[in-house]
């Protein structure tokens, strides 16, 4: 089974600090890990992936095996940061679940003046 | 292109009842991928939908089921209504061969009283 678990419901920082959202997740293949993220009155949106390592926003996330984590990280916080952020994770392909994309609970970042 | 677009966009049903819910994916996209997303919780997967075809499911009773049609929409059914199906359904598109790279509807939200 897969599970991924955001341990932070809730997360505030000042604007210009670090922030890093954690995800660890669970799955005993090799996965592909997203994060999502869902701005007030919006809807949810893909912001990352583990696969292109891309920065997005100024947002970066690097895939741990050996710790089965996938945290958001971002060197200077915005006000326009704040936002739902939503870990997940989807088997490779081959796997037999290839297709179910599997959610974190979420973390509710707020990024202070 | 709008987007993933649903409807309705909110629902008031009786204990008991059925409801359909419906999506129309991103100009496209083949694969049409539901979650039920209950307050202060991550989107749950209940099933996908490829060439008409349920190609993956959660775990969600049988009383959940859905349809695409060959233009690539789909619709959600939930039978025998229950207070706990209360929720906002989503729905989500993607490619075929990128499951994990999902463009969300806004949602329907359900009210079972």
């Amino acid at each position: 089974a897969q599970r991924v678990t955001q341990p932070e419901k809730l997360l505030s920082v000042f604007k210009g600090a670090p922030v890093e959202l954690k995800c660890n997740y669970s799955y005993s293949g090799s996965p592909e890990l997203f994060w999502y993220v869902q701005y007030s009155r919006q809807r949810l949106q893909l912001l990352l992936r583990h696969i292109s390592r891309e920065s997005i926003k100024g947002f970066t996330a690097d895939l741990n095996k050996g710790e089965t984590s996938f945290h958001l990280k971002k060197p200077f916080a915005q006000e326009e940061d704040s936002a739902m952020y939503y870990c997940a994770l989807i088997p490779g392909a081959g796997g037999t679940s290839y297709g179910k994309l599997t959610f974190g609970q979420g973390t509710i970042l707020t990024v202070h003046p | 292109d709008a987007g993933v677009t649903q409807s309705p966009t909110h629902l008031i049903k009786t204990r008991g009842q059925q409801v359909t819910l419906r999506c129309s994916p991103k100009s496209g996209h083949d694969t049409v991928s539901w979650y039920q997303q209950a307050l202060g919780q991550g989107p749950q997967f209940i099933f996908q939908y490829y060439e008409e075809e349920e190609r993956q499911r959660g775990n969600f009773p049988d009383r959940f089921s859905g349809h695409q049609f060959p233009n690539y929409s789909s619709e959600l059914n939930v039978n025998a209504l229950l207070l706990g199906d209360s929720a906002l359904y989503l729905c989500a598109s993607s490619l075929r061969d990128l499951p994990g790279e999902q463009y969300f509807g806004p949602g329907t939200r359900l009210t079972v009283t």
